[in-house]
């Protein structure tokens, strides 16, 4: 089953709306996080780490006041894609590393977003 | 930073036959190394990785192999299912952030079974 929970799988909305995006470790603790985001037929693109307790790391070109991160417990980050405009549409996917350290990471089941 | 080159893009194979995907990374303090399968709308799962210490590793018909003075790596698939067909992705994890690391993913290769 999924130890990785994504929240929710698909959005719909207008030019404009901020959306937020929940990631949830399940049954064990994260204290990192990742967000990544993969445009149709194409690989998946990491935008961000999201760090328990501190400010998340954005990786070049991610615009941190556009895709606003939260990592605010050790089972639970979120990500706002704030105004957003339909070049945000894309599938927004979160995982985290089990067992923490450098163990395997796992993903959520992603967020189909899709601006009109 | 990491960049991992992933090829080829397709690939077609009749079932039963063996399919080879090849990556390249750049960072060679890159020290894990995994590979996923990703059907249409749905999450990445893990099928194998491999660490640096470690030349090849195998998972019944899924095998990984690792060189790191070529830095490369490839992903072995024997005597391939119909419902082996998906997008596969090999990613690197780079050096700096070894604990609980980030991925850099290649561009995937979408492997298609024919019956």
């Amino acid at each position: 089953g999924a130890v990785v929970s994504q929240h929710p799988s698909r959005v719909i909305c207008k030019s404009g709306t901020s959306v937020k995006i929940e990631c949830r470790s399940l049954d064990f603790q994260a204290t990192t996080m990742f967000w990544y985001r993969q445009f149709p037929k194409q690989s998946l693109m990491l935008m961000a780490t999201s760090n328990e307790g501190s400010k998340a790391t954005y990786e070049q070109g991610v615009e941190k006041d556009k895709f606003l991160i939260n990592h605010a417990s050790l089972t639970l980050s979120t990500l706002t894609v704030t105004s957003a405009h339909p070049e945000d549409s894309s599938f927004y996917i979160c995982s985290a590393p089990i067992g923490g350290g450098d163990q395997p990471q796992h993903f959520g089941d992603g967020t189909r977003l899709s601006i009109l | 930073g990491e960049n991992v080159e992933q090829h080829p893009s397709t690939l077609s194979v009749q079932e039963g036959d063996s399919a080879v995907i090849k990556c390249t990374y750049s960072d060679s303090a890159s020290n894990y190394f995994p590979w996923y399968k990703q059907e249409l709308g749905k999450r990445p799962q893990l099928i194998i990785d491999i660490r640096s210490n470690v030349g090849e590793k195998k998972d019944q018909r899924i095998a990984v192999t690792l060189n790191k003075t070529a830095k490369h790596f490839s992903l072995h698939i024997t005597e391939t299912q119909p419902e082996d067909s998906a997008v596969y992705f090999c990613a690197a994890s780079p050096s700096i952030y070894n604990q609980g690391g980030k991925l850099i993913f290649g561009q995937g290769t979408e492997l298609s079974v024919k019956p």
